[in-house]
């Protein structure tokens, strides 16, 4: 059964803590992305990875931490100098070559983190 | 302001009936694509269309583009209750990423 998961569901935290938010994907894609949603509103990228031990900044890193040690797995770490970091969080993936804005990205069903 | 951006913000229709919403978009584009999210989970990949296509279909759905426009919309046809959720355009800022815009919400009612 091949896809993306995240975990977990829903998570809580208090102000001032880092949380890890986990995604694995079995689909052998090369690139990685984690999204930010806020309510009514699209999606914005916070960062990718086109590569194992490679990523980079989208449009809203600030506050955010990645790694990509292994191609399966792009953890996303929320620390506590994100300002405002209660959203849901949306992992994806894409084939590459070519250029990977040529192919479909996979999504997880997401995090909702709540912070208080 | 954002690369894409849907037209309507919100649409409520009838079971049955066709359903139209619309994507702008300011730069230029390689590929445009569709997604659909339904409330609370992850997007599903609808439709890709290459900047060198005008029109492509998907069971009932129709997407076109209008380059010249920057513009692009989805038709999905006789709607049914199911094809309630949200549905965004994503267009390629580069070739490695790509822009969300904020969503249309189609809510089809039975």
């Amino acid at each position: 059964d091949g896809g993306i998961t995240q975990s977990p569901k829903y998570l809580f935290r208090k102000e001032g803590q880092n949380v890890t938010l986990s995604c694995e994907q079995n689909l052998n894609h090369d690139a990685m992305y984690w999204y930010r949603q806020d309510p009514g509103q699209g999606l914005r990228l916070i960062y990718y990875s086109q590569i194992v031990n490679d990523f980079q900044k989208g449009d809203i890193a600030e506050g955010y931490s990645v790694s990509r040690e292994k191609k399966e797995s792009f953890p996303l770490t929320v620390t506590s100098a994100q300002k405002n970091p209660t959203a849901f969080y949306l992992c994806a993936s894409s084939p590459t070559g070519g250029g990977s804005s040529y192919y479909e990205q996979y999504f997880g069903p997401g995090t909702r983190l709540t912070v208080t | 302001s954002q690369q894409g951006e849907e037209d309507p913000q919100a649409l409520s229709i009838q079971e049955g009936e066709n359903a139209t919403m619309n994507c702008s978009y300011k730069t230029s584009i390689n590929n445009l694509q569709w997604y659909r999210q339904n409330s609370g989970r992850g997007l599903v990949h609808l439709i890709l269309i290459r900047s060198n296509e005008r029109e492509k279909h998907s069971g009932r759905l129709r997407v076109t583009l209008d380059t010249s426009k920057k513009s692009s919309s989805l038709l999905i046809t006789a709607s049914r209750a199911a094809d309630t959720a949200s549905y965004f355009c994503a267009t390629d800022a580069s070739r490695q990423n790509f822009v969300f815009g904020p969503g249309t919400r189609l809510s089809v009612l039975p």
